[in-house]
């Protein structure tokens, strides 16, 4: 069955560090790829995502993504996160680039510590 | 502009009852998904609506079922309730079909069955 992993369930960075969240995919054919936010009380909202052309797609508020098709994966990344950016961060996945339904991975906790 | 607006936003069930969950879409959009979160499984997607056609379906057995009205407002309706549908349902609605376009999520109607 198609899925999408996600290997950190919660990561605790100080300000001004460095992120990458990881994600991976087995799909083999085509794909879109999406990464969704949700901030503290606010809803699920786009952050960033990739239909083809350049791997790497940059997103709101810094945030960029990189699709590596020979290592199923659609990491994200920031290179100096704010607390503003604490939120839970989810992968989705359209297999074969035209249904209607994505897949999303179980998401990942960020908390940015003062 | 107003969100997509989900109600209730709490309900409590017993085991057996039915229940019918409300999204309203954001203005002009036309297509309505919905997708259950729970702790467990993340976010799956349980159906599509678009034009008040059913476009696409996830893998949830037949207790689960939707419907959209030509104003684009969608309903859910599960029956025969079980424990194991306690679960946040989302609706998400987007401007056309298929999940390439940008979703915009509501808040989504907590579900507890008892």
């Amino acid at each position: 069955a198609q899925s999408v992993s996600q290997h950190n369930h919660h990561v605790i960075l100080s300000e001004a560090a460095s992120l990458e969240l990881g994600c991976n995919y087995s799909y083999g054919g085509t794909v879109n790829l999406f990464w969704y936010v949700q901030y503290p009380g606010q809803h699920l909202q786009l952050l960033l995502k990739y239909f083809s052309g350049d791997p790497l797609v940059k997103g709101i508020k810094g945030f960029e993504a990189e699709f590596i098709k020979s290592k199923f994966s659609f990491n994200l990344r920031k290179p100096s996160v704010q607390w503003s950016d604490t939120a839970e961060y989810f992968c989705a996945v359209n297999p074969g680039g035209s249904q209607g339904n994505l897949i999303f991975g179980k998401g990942t906790k960020l908390s940015v510590k003062p | 502009k107003a969100g997509v607006t989900q109600t209730p936003r709490y309900l409590i069930k017993t085991r057996g009852q039915q229940v019918t969950l409300s999204c309203s879409p954001i203005s002009g959009h036309r297509s309505v998904s919905w997708y259950q979160q729970t702790p467990g499984q993340g976010l799956q997607f349980l159906f599509e609506y678009f034009s008040e056609t059913q476009r696409n379906k996830g893998n949830f057995p037949g207790r689960f079922s939707g419907r959209q009205f030509s104003n684009s407002r969608s309903e859910m309706n599960v029956s025969t309730l079980e424990l194991g549908d306690s679960a946040l349902y989302l609706c998400a609605s987007s401007l056309l079909t298929g999940a390439n376009e940008k979703l915009f999520f509501g808040s989504g109607t907590q579900l507890s069955v008892l």
